[in-house]
């Protein structure tokens, strides 16, 4: 069965810090790995991954896949309140393009 | 549209009753997916359509669980005899075309059954 596993599943840290979100995943013909944010409503894209070994960058988020050991990590440095959300890893298999989900991570940023 | 739309955002139901959620896709979005989220879990599959055609629906999880979208755009989501366990948030996605993986969320329909 596949699965996706997230750690941790919750985080606080102060404003300013950098964090590293973990994501490993089991998906049969695996293709992508997709980060999301969800906030109080719809889970919204961050980054997907196909490729081992190439960081995907935007402002101050970043990730990177490892396609041989089978997991993801999500970046986030200078962290900002507005980074507070829950964190979603999902893995798409080929051939099928429904998205096997994480747990999430939960992240809190306090000031 | 703007962005995938759903409704109602909040439903209030009495075991037993059925529902009926609605998702507006974005137009021209050719697949359509329903997730289940419970309260500190991750989104998971329920269903999957290919314009009006439901290829997968493997994640429904019993056969009170129906989904359909018949002209291939707007889809509805029902569950018939609703019990507590039903209780959680219904996530509607669409993606432009069948090679992609890139899903496009709405906020959701969150179910309260009583």
């Amino acid at each position: 069965e596949d699965k996706v596993v997230q750690s941790p599943l919750s985080l606080v840290v102060h404003e300013g810090d950098t964090v590293t979100l973990n994501c490993s995943y089991e998906v049969t013909n695996f293709r992508s790995l997709l980060w999301y944010k969800q906030e109080k409503k719809a889970p919204t894209f961050l980054f997907m991954l196909t490729s081992s070994g190439i960081e995907k960058k935007s402002g101050r988020l970043s990730s990177i896949l490892d396609k041989k050991e089978l997991f993801s990590i999500l970046n986030i440095t200078a962290t900002q309140t507005g980074d507070s959300a829950i964190y979603l890893c999902a893995g798409g298999g080929q051939g099928a393009q429904k998205l096997v989900f994480g747990q999430g991570t939960r992240l809190t940023i306090n000031p | 549209g703007a962005g995938v739309s759903q409704s109602p955002r909040y439903k209030v139901a009495k075991r037993g009753q059925d529902v009926a959620l609605r998702c507006d896709p974005i137009s021209g979005h050719v697949s359509l997916f329903w997730y289940q989220q419970a309260l500190g879990q991750g989104p998971e599959f329920l269903t999957y359509f290919q314009n009006e055609a439901q290829l997968d629906k493997s994640g429904l999880p019993s056969d009170r669980f129906f989904a359909e979208r018949p002209e291939g755009s707007v889809s509805t989501l029902k569950i018939q005899r609703t019990q507590q366990e039903d209780s959680a948030v219904y996530l509607c996605a669409s993606i432009p075309t069948g090679g992609s993986y890139e899903q496009y969320f709405g906020p959701g329909t969150r179910l309260t059954v009583t």
